[in-house]
């Protein structure tokens, strides 16, 4: 079974700085990969996936994300932050192998942008 | 048009009572998934529907958790004799294409105390 970490729980950076928002996962096989993020008392909502193809995603509002096959990594960009991106990033692999596709996720991270 | 919706979206409860949370989601969205997300966690996984069948119940953690699915539509997760540990945020998400990748489409939650 698939495990998803993301090392850091809270990230505060201030306006206009970047960030990287870092994800890892145990198995190296076919896998499908997601950035979700929830905004105070919303829902998640997708910011970008990786199925296939280049290894470079770009998602909504600015935010990137690279997937690292010899590395099981897919972390999450944007070179200049909003106030506005303060809010919860969840990174969730689904296995490629014909399963089931659920998704696992990680902990969060609480992206904390600081005027 | 109208995302997922889940209701209530506050529910206060005793131990011991039994407590139902509904779901509508996305209409077309054939796949509906249940998660629960306790303070600080990440998302856990309860169940999942194809249509109104539910082909993977394993993240159920006890037997005093049911979920059903009338109509390819409204889903109910129906919690018995609820106990404290139950107290989280219980999230809905729905999928156009079972079976694959797709982007999951979340609504806002219930938020489940226990007192």
């Amino acid at each position: 079974a698939q495990s998803v970490t993301q090392l850091d729980s809270q990230v505060p950076v201030f306006e206009e700085a970047p960030v990287e928002l870092r994800c890892n996962y145990s198995s190296s096989v076919s896998v499908y990969l997601f950035w979700y993020v929830q905004y105070p008392n919303q829902g998640l909502q997708l910011l970008l996936k990786y199925l296939s193809g280049s290894t470079l995603v770009k998602g909504i509002n600015g935010f990137e994300a690279e997937f690292n096959k010899s590395q099981t990594s897919f972390h999450l960009r944007k070179p200049s932050v909003h106030i506005s991106d303060t809010a919860e990033y969840f990174c969730a692999v689904s296995d490629g192998g014909g399963g089931s596709y659920i998704p696992t996720f990680g902990r969060g991270t609480s992206l904390i942008v600081h005027p | 048009g109208a995302g997922v919706s889940q209701s209530p979206s506050n529910k206060v409860t005793e131990k011991g009572k039994d407590v139902e949370l509904r779901c509508d989601p996305i209409s077309g969205h054939t796949a509906l998934y249940w998660y629960r997300q306790r303070l600080g966690q990440g998302l856990e996984f309860l169940i999942y529907f194809q249509g109104n069948s539910a082909p993977d119940k394993s993240g159920l953690p006890s037997d005093r958790f049911s979920a059903e699915r009338t109509g390819e539509s409204v889903s109910t997760l129906t919690i018995q004799r609820t106990q404290q540990e139950d107290s989280a945020v219980y999230l809905c998400a729905s999928s156009f294409a079972p079976g694959g990748p797709d982007t999951q489409y979340f609504g806002p939650g219930t938020r489940l105390t226990v007192l």
